[in-house]
């Protein structure tokens, strides 16, 4: 079965600072991992995906996530926080060899501090 | 830009009561889904639709739950008996390809209350 957890249901971050959110899948065959964002009152929004190739994704809003298999994390970093970053985090995993359900992580809440 | 819209944004409703939940997938897509998130828990996966059938379901999905595509545009969730542990926010989901790498585009959900 698969899973995946996040590191910390709330992160506070400086403006200007290193936004870095945790996320660690469980998964018996090879995954694919994405992260989504959600401000309030609206939908979850997809930040980025990795399928195949290139390891090193990058997203929408300057983020950017490293599929690392050996540590089997998906961490997701922006160099430089902004304000208008704060808002819910989800990571989540979907099998290839199955159709396009989302197993989610529980969220992490990113609030920035000016 | 094209969004998937729910209604109502939140419903209140008495145990045992029935609630539909409704939505408006993106008009070009194929594949919708159901989501839920308890307060404080996961986001967690209900059910996938294609071709007007299931195509997937999870434990939670059961006897009372159902879902339907009535017309061309709207995706409906039907709970038939709710009970207190049905409150929650409930998203809908769609995509254009059943890939899983093919991007789910979320509605703002639906927050249902049980009294």
């Amino acid at each position: 079965a698969q899973s995946v957890t996040q590191l910390g249901s709330h992160v506070s971050v400086s403006e200007g600072a290193l936004v870095l959110l945790r996320c660690n899948y469980s998964s018996s065959v090879p995954p694919y991992l994405f992260w989504y964002v959600q401000y309030p009152n609206q939908g979850l929004q997809l930040l980025l995906k990795y399928t195949t190739g290139a390891t090193l994704v990058k997203g929408i809003n300057g983020f950017e996530a490293e599929f690392k298999k050996s540590e089997t994390s998906f961490h997701l970093t922006k160099p430089s926080a902004h304000m208008s970053d704060a808002a819910e985090y989800f990571c989540a995993v979907s099998r290839a060899t199955q159709g396009g359900k989302l197993i989610f992580g529980q969220g992490t809440e990113l609030s920035v501090k000016p | 830009e094209p969004e998937v819209t729910q209604t109502p944004s939140h419903q209140v409703t008495q145990m045992g009561q029935e609630v539909i939940l409704r939505c408006v997938p993106i008009s070009n897509h194929l594949y919708f889904y159901w989501y839920r998130q308890i307060l404080g828990q996961k986001v967690e996966f209900l059910v996938s639709f294609y071709n007007n059938e299931i195509s997937e379901k999870s434990e939670i999905f059961d006897d009372q739950f159902s879902v339907e595509r009535p017309d061309g545009s709207n995706f409906t969730l039907k709970i038939r008996s709710t009970k207190l542990e049905d409150s929650a926010m409930y998203f809908c989901a769609s995509s254009r390809r059943l890939e899983t790498a093919s991007e789910q585009f979320f509605g703002p959900g639906t927050r249902l209350t049980v009294l």
